[in-house]
Order: C-alpha cells, then sequence, then structure tokens
C-alpha cells in the first residue's frame, strides 16, 4: 500500500498547455518534496516545502503544500517539451530525514 | 562538484550469482541512502546511513542483501544470491539536510 497517492498517472498535453498533479495521502508529514525524474536518470528534487499552506514557485512551476500538511501540488504553467518527465512526489516523517515516495506521474508534452 | 557518483551503471546477471553496487556521495553529505525502484513506482527506501552508522535499515531484506559504509564516506550494497524479483534500478542518494538531496544515476540491475 502506497503511503502517497499520485494523480493523474499519466498526462499527455501539447506545449503551452498548463497543467496541475496531485499528491494525496491520509498521514501528515512533516515536509514534502517534488522531484522530476528523466529515464535511465535519479531523481532531481525541485523542491522542499516544510509549512501547511506554503507556495514555492520556481519559474513556471508552482507547488503547494496542503494546510493539512497531507497532500501537495504542482501545476505548471505553458508546459514545454522539456518538461517531459515522471513527477515524483516525497513526503518525509520526523526529523529523522526519511521520506515515502509516490509512484509518480508521468508526464509527456508534445511540441 | 561532482554529483553522488554510481557504478556499476548496468549489470546483468544469472539468478543465484552476487552482485555489488557502489556508490561514492557528494563531500560533506554525512547521510547517505540506498534506495531500490521497480519499474512504473518510486524509489523504496532500503538503508539509511548517518556516517558510518546504519540508522534504519528495516526495508533491508537481510537474508541476501548487505551494505556497508565505511568510514562514513563511499558504501556499496551487495545482493547474494541474486534472485529474478531483484531486478530494479538502485539508487543512492546523499543529503546534508532536506533541502539537498542528490540521487545518483543508478545502477540497473537484471537477473536472468
Amino acid at each position: 500500500t502506497q503511503l502517497l497517492e499520485q494523480s493523474p498517472q499519466f498526462l499527455s498535453i501539447q506545449e503551452g498547455e498548463n497543467l496541475t498533479v496531485y499528491c494525496n495521502s491520509s498521514s501528515v508529514f512533516s515536509s514534502l518534496q517534488w522531484y522530476r525524474q528523466e529515464p535511465g536518470e535519479g531523481p532531481v528534487l525541485l523542491v522542499t516545502v516544510v509549512t501547511g499552506g506554503e507556495v514555492k514557485k520556481l519559474k513556471r512551476l508552482t507547488f503547494q503544500f496542503g494546510d493539512a500538511r497531507k497532500d501537495s501540488s504542482l501545476h505548471i504553467t505553458a508546459a514545454q517539451p522539456g518538461d517531459t518527465g515522471l513527477y515524483l512526489c516525497a513526503g518525509g516523517m520526523g526529523n529523522f530525514n526519511k521520506f515515502y515516495f509516490g509512484s509518480g506521474t508521468k508526464l509527456n508534452v508534445k511540441p | 562538484e561532482a554529483g553522488v557518483v554510481q557504478s556499476p551503471r548496468y549489470k546483468i546477471i544469472e539468478k543465484k550469482q552476487p552482485v555489488a553496487f557502489w556508490c561514492n556521495p557528494i563531500s560533506g553529505h554525512n547521510t547517505l541512502y540506498w534506495y531500490r525502484q521497480n519499474l512504473g513506482q518510486g524509489p523504496e527506501l532500503l538503508i539509511r546511513y548517518e556516517n558510518e552508522e546504519a540508522v534504519d535499515d528495516s526495508q533491508l531484506p537481510k537474508d541476501r542483501f548487505s551494505a556497508e559504509r565505511l568510514k562514513g564516506v563511499d558504501s556499496t550494497l551487495k545482493i547474494q544470491p541474486a534472485e529474478l524479483g531483484d531486478s530494479a534500478v538502485y539508487l543512492c542518494a546523499s543529503s546534508s539536510s532536506i533541502y539537498g538531496y542528490t540521487f545518483g544515476s543508478g545502477t540497473r540491475l537484471t537477473v536472468v
């Protein structure tokens, strides 16, 4: 059983469209991370959020941590082919640097 | 600065054979992790080190898996004997804080 559920599992969109992917859990996390992973490579950390309700922006990417610290969303504005990849969320518990990963959202942005 | 370095990148072995993976973390990162990632899934933690001490190995199948981190720097993960179900990507990561998590490129293991 996955501690974190990500949706949708797959998303295929045209360049220029906006999209949102979700990361949900019934558990409370002390922090939440988002990663992007390309084929044959390890995940690359995009952001870490630690406060309920926190919003962080990274160029065209907007990350939000839910008020109750159980869920998060990633919104991409005007998607580009370079955004293609597997987006993973990971919830951290306690002070032990232990993170639990979701199964990911596979995004394909078509030119 | 070099990132987390893993070797080999790919390994194909027959079942029941031993295999070992090596990881060199980012200099100064005290925390080192080994994860396993099955196809279509997120990474699952196998073991976490703080310096040379394994502080969380609850997910490590200890009957066939072993790991060590000598002098709190490099680490090796070993499987002996390998089973078909061990085919996966084995990822090493290191961190200095929750804001500085860095993964290596992984070792793709195929057991035939």
